[in-house]
């Protein structure tokens, strides 16, 4: 049980920004939230993750409700390369930081 | 961040025969790996923690005895599939934990098994 809910599918427009919805409202005090995304017939690649603050990194920024029921992944400029399925997936602590992954939201970036 | 690598990249073989897959990784020490399977359009299912010198913790549903899976060195797991059957099709990837600034996991390109 993935524990998370996102759309299947968004579209998007090339140089435009992107906001991916994730809900986690059963999530515990202790488990951060991950963002993943795979190409085609690639494996997963790390996007970005936190626990209750807001982050950025190159790639993204990651917008964390308050209450930690839900998080929006942000790509501010969207790019062609950008098209791929993205996991919002809620790791389970403990030493081994296991992911179980939902079904992910797949991301269409028209030119 | 690691770089993880798999072998082969894919395989084709024949209902009632063992595959072996590998997963490296190449710069970093890993004592733990992730095996996922993943059908077509369908998200990855974690089959089972591979832990170095140890043995895997299984997810449930997952046998064991047909998933066999080996972690003897800290670059080096493999899982074989035994006695396969086209049910056992699909696109199998494994990941490393650690070697990267958030203790974030890394994934191999993953390895498609055709069973005929």
């Amino acid at each position: 049980d993935a524990k998370t809910t996102q759309p299947n599918s968004m579209e998007s427009n090339e140089e435009e920004p992107v906001h991916l919805p994730c809900n986690h409202s059963t999530i515990s005090g202790t488990d951060y939230i991950h963002w993943y995304r795979q190409l085609p017939s690639q494996g997963p690649e790390y996007v970005i993750h936190g626990l209750t603050s807001n982050v950025n990194n190159r790639m993204a920024s990651l917008a964390i409700a308050e209450d930690r029921k839900s998080s929006t992944l942000i790509l501010h400029r969207a790019t062609l390369r950008d098209a791929a399925v993205y996991y919002c997936i809620r790791s389970y602590g403990g030493a081994t930081n296991k992911l179980i992954f939902g079904t992910g939201t797949l991301l269409a970036v028209q030119p | 961040g690691a770089v993880v690598s798999q072998h082969p990249s894919r395989v084709i073989c024949k209902s009632g025969t063992s595959v072996k897959i590998e997963c490296r990784s190449l710069d970093f020490q890993a004592t733990t790996m992730f095996w996922y399977r993943q059908f077509p359009k369908k998200s990855l299912m974690l089959m089972a923690t591979s832990n170095e010198g140890s043995k895997a913790t299984y997810e449930q549903g997952v046998e064991k005895d047909k998933f066999l899976i080996n972690h003897a060195s800290l670059t080096l797991s493999t899982l074989t599939v035994t006695s396969a059957h086209p049910e056992d099709s699909s696109f199998y990837i494994c990941s490393t934990q650690g070697g990267g600034r958030y203790n974030e996991q890394f994934f191999g390109p993953g390895t498609r098994l055709t069973v005929l």
